[in-house]
């Protein structure tokens, strides 16, 4: 199966600040299926990300993907505060589908 | 606008089968997607544990492959999963979604928390 190492584990940032996550796969991801997800406690997780660079629907701009291959980045441009979460990047170009483990982006 | 909603008991004792359905509504199974299971332990991150197409054709996550079934009920619109020989490490939350071969998960239920305790 394809093992997803994300980096870091945790990000500390203020509201404003540019946040960048990787996601680095242990073979190329077929079709770049790369997905970028957030989640917050008591919810359920909500796609950004898909095709490693395309907006899910009512994703805003600050959200951006990319990277192709084996390695991929999640950028939030100017984080608000309701950004503050674990991101989560998911290949679903093979199976069985997989996860990377998180990053935790916190409040400095 | 698709929307799902897991059900089952929230606790499960060791040794026995965890069963949980999830109900779709808003879009019906037998025209396309796959459907998925998710977890995450406590304090852990997201783990796939399976799919299954609405052809019937399943996936599991390998290390959980001799306990997880799958199964679709087309005529009720709701899938299920089975887990046996649970232990405390299947203490979880369980989410159930759909899986796009194009998109990944565009929809997730909100998940339960299930717990194995004696």
């Amino acid at each position: 199966e394809i093992v997803l190492t994300q980096s870091p584990g945790t990000l500390s940032l203020s509201p404003g600040e540019r946040a960048t996550l990787s996601c680095r796969a242990s073979q190329s991801i077929y079709s770049n299926y790369l997905a970028w997800y957030q989640l917050k406690p008591g919810q359920a997780p909500r796609l950004l990300i898909y095709g490693a660079s395309s907006r899910a629907t009512g994703i805003p701009d600050r959200f951006s993907g990319s990277g192709s291959g084996t390695d991929f980045t999640l950028t939030i441009r100017r984080l608000e505060p309701e950004d503050f979460a674990v991101y989560y990047c998911q290949q679903y170009g093979d199976l069985p589908r997989t996860f990377g483990q998180g990053t935790k982006v916190e409040i400095k | 606008q698709v929307q799902l909603q897991e059900s089952g008991p929230g606790l499960v004792k060791p040794s026995e089968t965890l069963s949980l359905t999830c109900a779709v509504s808003g879009y019906s199974i037998s025209s396309g997607y796959s459907w998925a299971w998710i977890r995450q332990p406590p304090g852990k991150g997201l783990e796939w544990i399976g799919n299954i197409y609405h052809s019937g054709s399943t996936s599991y996550k390998a290390s959980l492959k001799s306990r997880v079934t799958i199964s679709v009920d087309t005529s009720r619109n709701q899938f299920s999963l089975n887990l046996s020989s649970v232990n405390a490490a299947d203490t979880a939350i369980y989410f159930c979604a759909r899986d796009s071969s194009v998109w990944g998960i565009d929809s997730w239920g909100q998940g339960t928390v299930v717990t194995v305790s004696s």
